[in-house]
């Protein structure tokens, strides 16, 4: 079974300025995605950014990029200029390519909490 | 609606009373996916359907929990009998088809046992 581990239950960073969020994974598969998630206290999951392992470019998203390890099985998240609308509960996820019924398998989480 | 909305948002019950939440996917969106968030910590599976094929029921905790989908639209997941350990908030997830397309959630349903 495939699983996710998020090491820092919490992080601060000051309002403008670079954070990176760790996730590292489990799995045999060589076919599969990552995906970080957002929970803000509004409770709903905000798609941040995802990465296919097929591809060896890391994807970007605006002030979020990741840094996507497939060998060290590491997917970190960075957020630049960071903001204050970017406090919130991460959640680094997986799942596994093809097929159907592919659920998603959830780290337990990073507390990102931003300085003014 | 232009995204998935669940019902109650809320909902405080006694122990041992059944409880059903709802779910309502994004039109047009054939997966359905319900997972449970105990405080403070990550979503576990709970159970997946897509179109008319047998639902993944492998997430489920125990045989208390059960959960259905409607015309291949709404879906409902039931709890009997509940217990204080099911206090947790309910998500619910769709998507237009599997693979690379990701999943969009609702708000969840915040379940507390009294």
């Amino acid at each position: 079974a495939q699983t996710v581990t998020q090491s820092q239950p919490e992080m601060s960073v000051q309002e403008a300025e670079t954070v990176t969020l760790s996730c590292t994974y489990d799995t045999s598969e060589s076919d599969y995605y990552l995906f970080w998630y957002k929970q803000p206290p509004s409770r709903q999951m905000i798609l941040v950014i995802r990465q296919e392992a097929y591809k060896q470019q890391n994807a970007t998203e605006n002030r979020f990029s990741v840094n996507f390890q497939k060998a060290a099985k590491s997917f970190s998240l960075k957020i630049s200029d960071s903001q204050l609308g970017d406090a919130a509960m991460y959640f680094c996820a997986y799942r596994s390519g093809g097929g159907y019924g592919n659920k998603l398998v959830f780290g337990a989480g990073t507390i990102l909490r931003v300085k003014s | 609606g232009a995204g998935v909305s669940q019902s109650p948002s809320n909902k405080v019950t006694e122990k041992g009373k059944d409880v059903e939440l709802r779910c309502d996917p994004i039109s047009g969106h054939t997966a359905l996916y319900w997972y449970r968030q105990s405080l403070g910590q990550g979503l576990e599976f709970l159970i997946y359907f897509q179109g008319n094929s047998a639902p993944d029921k492998s997430g489920l905790p125990s045989d208390r929990f059960s959960a259905e989908r409607t015309g291949g639209s709404v879906s409902t997941l039931t709890i009997q009998r509940t217990q204080q350990e099911d206090s947790a908030v309910y998500l619910c997830a769709s998507s237009s088809r599997t693979g690379d397309q990701p999943q969009h959630f609702g708000d969840g349903t915040r379940l507390s046992i009294l």
